[in-house]
Formats: C-alpha cells, structure tokens, sequence
C-alpha cells in the first residue's frame, strides 16, 4: 500500500527552466493538495483539488499550474522557475473535508 | 498575516516528562484544529484532532486542549520519549477542507 507517492525526490533547476511534479495516491480520495515548506513559514497550501477535473488557488498559487485528470493524480507544474520558488514541496489526499489528510514524503527542489 | 502561530520553535524535554507545545490562532471562524508530526525527510503524519465543540481530546500518551475563549490548542505528550523528537505542526480550518498551518516546534526528547 503506496498511500500517497511524489515524484522525483529531489531536483535541481535552473531559472527560466518549467518541470511538472506529480502527485500519486491510491487511495480513492477525492481531495488532493500541494504544498510547500520553507524555514520559518510552515506549510502553504498552493492549490488543491476536490475531485477528479476540478483545481482551485491556495494561499500561494502565484508561479503554479496543477491539473486533476484522473483521481489519483494531482499534478503541480513550473512554468518559468524562479529562485523564490526553491523549496520543499508536499502533496496531501484525503477522502473528506474534515478527516486527516495523508502526505507524500516530498519533493526538494533548488532553482538556481 | 499569520492566522496560525506557534511561538516557540524548538522545545526540549527530558524523557519520562511532559511535552507541551502550544499553538495561538486569530481567526474565530477556525472550528476544527490538528496537529501532525513531522520527522526529516519525510511527509507530516497526523497525530491527533479536535473539533470546537469540545475542549479536549485523548489519544493515548497524546492530549489536545482547546481554549476557545483565548484562541489556544495545546498538545501534551505524556510521558515524552526519545521516538517523539520531530517537528510537530498544528493546522485549523473553518468549515472547509482548506487547512492553515502554523510554522511548526521542533521537539527534542532527551534520553
């Protein structure tokens, strides 16, 4: 049981650069999330999803495109990278609104 | 604006003793809080909840309290061990499935 599954791990861009994260649970959940984690910041929530076809803003969508295709992706796409935007990158699942979501083990990405 | 504080960043305790770890919010319309742990290199894991219609919730060694009147959660970790060093994020919603998270306490437990 994968639970939820992000890829790659790890990447290193150089500004102007775009790449695409992705987010993959196997849970059936109909809500997906990405975040990001920076020193001193917490967790932001960037966009998220409420179901298969549907994406919404965050606190932090500035810079971000996600797309829901199929339920159990959730993907977060970099069009022009930026060094602001070097940071840990978290995606979440859960089946309702109010029970405990579930996070990938994350995405470290540096843009130099 | 931060909705969701933590105000202490890191936080050290013996083993055998209490942990207690704090979290301050603004926003009155937040109904439903949680907290999650968080070990490095890998994702949060939930660790325990609580809705506004209560005041404490138990969990084994974990204990939520919530102070509506003074916009505070707290966690208590009782007895604290060395497994339970991580950082440790509290998280509110209002009515929503959109989450606010606080910048998070860094626990050391030591043996």
């Amino acid at each position: 049981n994968a639970g939820v599954t992000q890829t790659p791990k790890f990447r290193v861009l150089k500004t102007g650069q775009s790449m695409t994260l992705l987010c993959a649970q196997d849970m059936n959940h109909e809500y997906m999330y990405w975040y990001r984690q920076d020193p001193g910041m917490g967790l932001r929530l960037i966009h998220y999803s409420v179901g298969e076809g549907t994406t919404a803003k965050g606190e932090v969508p500035d810079g971000y495109n996600v797309s829901r295709l199929k339920k159990q992706n959730f993907l977060l796409g970099l069009e022009s990278a930026a060094p602001s935007q070097t940071s840990v990158y978290f995606c979440a699942s859960n089946p309702e609104s109010r029970a405990e979501a579930f996070f990938g083990q994350g995405t470290r990405l540096t843009v130099v | 604006d931060q909705q969701v504080k933590q105000n202490s960043p890191s936080l050290s305790v013996q083993e055998g003793r209490i942990s207690i770890l704090n979290c301050d919010y603004t926003n009155s319309m937040f109904d439903y809080f949680l907290w999650y742990k968080k070990y490095p290199a890998e994702g949060p894991t939930f660790l325990i909840s609580i809705s506004s219609i209560k005041d404490k919730n138990e969990d084994g060694r974990f204990t939520v309290f919530l102070n509506k009147s003074a916009k505070h959660l707290s966690l208590h970790i009782v007895p604290s061990q060395p497994g339970d060093s991580a950082v440790y994020f509290c998280a509110a919603s209002a009515g929503t499935y959109k989450y606010i998270f606080g910048t998070g306490t860094r626990l050391k437990v030591l043996a």
